[in-house]
This record gives C-alpha cells, structure tokens and sequence, in this order.
C-alpha cells in the first residue's frame, strides 16, 4: 500500500508564484525523497532529506521533514511554466526486516500546474 | 546522476502475445532492480525487486508467472509481460540501485505498454 499522501492533489498557480506541496507518512524512515515527473515520462530525482535533516535546499527547491508530524513539504520559489509536472514524495523505510525494507514508498501525487 | 535506460520506450502487441522490456544501467553497477507500473494519473506500484543472480520478489498481488523478470548481470535486468491482454495496459518503469540501501534509486524512461 502507498505510505505517502500528497496534498494538495492539484494545484494550479501562475508564473513567479511560490508552490508548496505536502507529503504524509505513517512509519519510521530512513529518508524521504521528492521526484518529478512529466506526463508520459520517468521520474527525475529532486531532492533527498534524510531522517536527521530538518531542511535542505536545491536551486528553488525547498524541503522541510518533521519526524514527529511524519510529514514533509516541497517548496518551489519563483515558478515557471516548465515546473508544469507532477510531483511525488516517496519514503524509503529501513527496520527490522519487513515487505518494506530498502524500497521506496511512493506517494499519489499532486499535479502542478503553471500557468505563463 | 546515473543513467538508466528502458527498452523500448512504446510498444503494442496483440493480445496473447509476450513482450520484453529492457532495463539497463548505462554507468554503474546495480545489483538491485526494481519494476514499477504507472496507471494513468496515479502513483508508482511496486510490481517486484530483483537481485542481480537471484530470484525476484514479487510484492502481494502481483503474478510471477505473468511478469517474468530476470536480472541476469549487473547491468541489465528484463520484464517479459506474458500473454497480454488489455488490462495489462500500462506504463513500465523500472530502477536501479547500486550495492547499498541506502544508495539512491535511478529511475528509467519509462516503457509505454499497449495491448490491442
């Protein structure tokens, strides 16, 4: 089963707007990590935000992981027409063994769209 | 980042017949692989995980028989969708990961699956 939920699961706003996405999780992780996806096409690796990390930072691109809420948000500053996509968090959770251990989890999504 | 290629990117085939998809690492050693399909709209399902020399683990749900995968050396890791019919219309995305669980996932293109 999908351990993330995203929210919102669209969100449309218009060039130079701030887009923030959220990300919930139910278990303990070792790391959580963002992709991107263009329609009809794979992922692309964002950023990654391990369990110690509160924050990081890549370009415009902004996450923040609070461990005790479980839930992590993406943040994309000045937006452009070519952020157009959809976004997925995904959890990577190690433990005592288990179905999940050493796979990513992913979450549904939230599409993004920019408007020019 | 690594580079991971699917082969071939779109497909369609009669119903009944078998297909393979490729999936290759282009510039590092993976000895994990993981397969995925994508409806549209909706998020990654973990369809199996595959190490290099070893049977694949198929998540619940999932029919060995029918998703044959085979990861026969470091580089190279296949899918045969066996007697296709229309429902296992989908997109195909497969990962890989070099030794190490905590090493980052690369994902691939992306395979378009049509069965007509």
């Amino acid at each position: 089963s999908q351990q993330g939920e995203e929210d919102p699961q669209a969100l449309s706003i218009q060039e130079g707007e701030n887009a923030t996405m959220n990300c919930s999780y139910k278990t303990s992780i070792n790391n959580l990590q963002w992709y991107r996806q263009n329609s009809g096409r794979g992922l692309v690796h964002l950023i990654l935000i391990r369990s110690n990390e509160r924050e990081k930072h890549s370009g415009r691109l902004r996450v923040t992981l609070d461990t005790s809420k479980k839930s992590s948000s993406l943040l994309i500053t000045a937006s452009r027409a070519a952020d157009t996509a959809s976004y997925f968090c995904a959890t990577l959770r190690l433990g005592a063994g288990g179905t999940s251990y050493g796979k990513l989890t992913f979450g549904q999504g939230t599409i993004l769209t920019v408007h020019p | 980042g690594a580079v991971v290629s699917q082969h071939p990117s779109r497909v369609i085939c009669k119903s009944g017949t078998s297909v393979k998809i490729e999936c290759r690492s282009l510039d590092f050693q993976a000895t994990t692989m993981f397969w995925y399909r994508q409806f549209p709209k909706q998020s990654l399902m973990l369809m199996a995980t595959s190490n290099e020399g070893s049977k694949a683990t198929y998540e619940q749900g999932v029919e060995k028989d029918k998703f044959l995968i085979n990861h026969a050396s470091l580089t190279l890791s296949t899918l045969t969708v066996t007697s296709a019919h229309p429902e296992d219309s989908s997109f195909y995305i497969c990962s890989a990961r070099a030794p190490g669980v905590l090493n980052e996932q690369y994902f691939g293109p992306g395979t378009r699956l049509t069965v007509t």
